[in-house]
């Protein structure tokens, strides 16, 4: 199987500050990768499909990006509000991995 | 508005059985793949299983497999997870989630419902 392997497991940046989280893919799963957010309590919210298509409603802050098997997740200005959990899963074939996680949190 | 609404978790004893149903609402829920994902206690995400959307194609995490059986009916607009021979390990928030798009189940996951929790202990 697929393993998906997520960085950091935890940050601290400030307000403003640039963050990126990434997530490297033990083998080619092409654009197949999304990245979930899960506030603290919270259900999971989809934020980003196929790598890099930011979902409806969420901030132009966050982005998407893959070289190769490693993805991005970058937020531009970090903002309180996205204190969180953030999470990637491939769904090129089954099973549907998600990486282990990243918590963000502010300075 | 599309909305799931996990119901059955609660506790049971170790090689027990549990089944876990969704209520979907909101879409075509025929047309979709839909998922089982949990969330053990302080832990992060684990994807459990997949069913398309007419039911004929299922697919399990190697961590249930023989023991989870997923299905749904789709003329109750409900999908379900039938969970034997439960262990400790399997204690988590059980959340359903439909696929984003039709026709294959090879989509992440938009629309995710609030969760029912499974509790297995003596």
């Amino acid at each position: 199987d697929i393993q998906m392997t997520q960085s950091p497991s935890s940050l601290s940046a400030s307000v403003g500050d640039r963050v990126t989280i990434t997530c490297r893919a033990s083998q080619g799963i092409s654009h197949y990768l999304a990245w979930y957010q899960q506030k603290p309590g919270k259900v999971p919210k989809f934020l980003i499909s196929a790598a890099s298509t930011l979902q409806s409603g969420v901030p132009s802050r966050f982005s998407g990006s893959v070289s190769g098997t490693d993805f991005s997740l970058i937020i531009s200005s970090l903002q309180p509000e996205d204190v969180a959990t953030y999470y990637c899963q491939k769904y090129n074939s089954a099973p549907f991995t998600f990486g282990g996680g990243t918590k963000v949190e502010i300075k | 508005e599309v909305q799931l609404l996990e119901s059955g978790g609660g506790l049971v004893q170790p090689g027990g059985s549990l089944r876990l149903s969704c209520a979907a609402s909101g879409f075509t829920f025929s047309n979709y793949a839909m998922n089982w994902v949990r969330q053990a206690p302080g832990k992060g995400l684990e994807w459990v299983s997949v069913i398309s959307g007419r039911g004929g194609n299922t697919f399990y995490a190697d961590s249930v497999k023989g023991r989870f059986t997923i299905s749904r009916d789709n003329s109750k607009n409900t999908l379900y997870l039938e969970m034997n021979s439960l262990r400790a390990e399997d204690t988590a928030v059980y959340y359903c989630a439909k696929a984003q798009g039709t026709m294959t189940i090879y989509y992440d996951m938009d629309v995710w419902g609030q969760g029912t929790t499974v509790t297995v202990s003596s």
